[in-house]
């Protein structure tokens, strides 16, 4: 029963140029948050998604990031012309439901690591 | 809004000690509380986890919390650590019942460093 799936594990990408970051939950999960932890940091939240929709993206930077989840295939984070601020560890966490009669936890991936040279 | 704040940045213990890991909350609603752990260049882990019912949360690897409402706060411990143990604790909370998401807001993290 595979976990959640991220890819790819490490990234690296020049000033300027775009980085796609995906993101595979668990089999039967429907809700995807992603999260940033920048280093010697905890984790914030930057937005959470079901199929075809964005519910949250109270974390997202107005600029540059953006995220989807489509009906069919990974959700991915894309972040446009990186700058080296955006060097951080990406994490992807998945959830089965959502509302009444959930259990609140989300399962994590293991999570992509972006360096911006 | 929700918050939470570990004010431990980083605990050394030796090995077999015990050990606590502070972990304190606000939150105008009722609440989920969560702790996960983090080893190096890895996901997040979950722990364990308080819902409702009894204050006192059992998780994996020995470890255990306490849920204290009147003082806001779900410290993790351990009687007695492992090198093994050595790693990143997060805690986090998210909405309780009725809750819309399971929209998790973490502290900063508290890194355990067991030496032998």
């Amino acid at each position: 029963n595979a976990g959640v799936m991220q890819n790819p594990r490490h990234l690296v990408r020049r000033r300027g140029q775009e980085a796609r970051l995906r993101c595979s939950p668990m089999k039967g999960h429907s809700h995807v948050y992603w999260y940033r932890q920048l280093p010697e940091e905890g984790l914030k939240f930057m937005v959470y998604l079901q199929k075809e929709n964005i519910i949250d993206e109270s974390g997202m930077p107005k600029e540059r990031f953006s995220a989807e989840f489509p009906k069919e295939g990974p959700s991915i984070l894309r972040i446009q012309q990186v700058v080296r601020g955006d060097s951080a560890a990406y994490f992807c966490a998945s959830s089965p439901t959502s509302g009444g009669g959930r259990t609140g936890e989300l399962f994590f991936g293991e999570g992509s690591r972006l360096t911006v040279l | 809004a929700q918050s939470v704040t570990q004010l431990d940045s980083q605990v050394p213990v030796f090995e077999e000690a015990p050990v606590e890991l502070r972990c304190n909350y606000s939150s105008s609603v009722s609440v989920y509380l969560f702790w996960y752990v983090q080893y190096p260049n890895q996901g997040l882990q979950l722990l364990l986890k308080y819902l409702s019912g009894s204050t006192l949360v059992k998780g994996i690897n020995g470890f255990e919390a306490e849920f204290n409402k009147s003082q806001t706060s779900f410290h993790l411990r351990k009687p007695s650590v492992h090198i093994s143990d050595t790693a990143e604790y997060f805690c986090a909370v998210s909405e309780g019942y009725g809750g819309a998401t399971n929209k998790l807001i973490f502290g900063t993290g508290t890194l355990l460093a067991v030496q032998p």
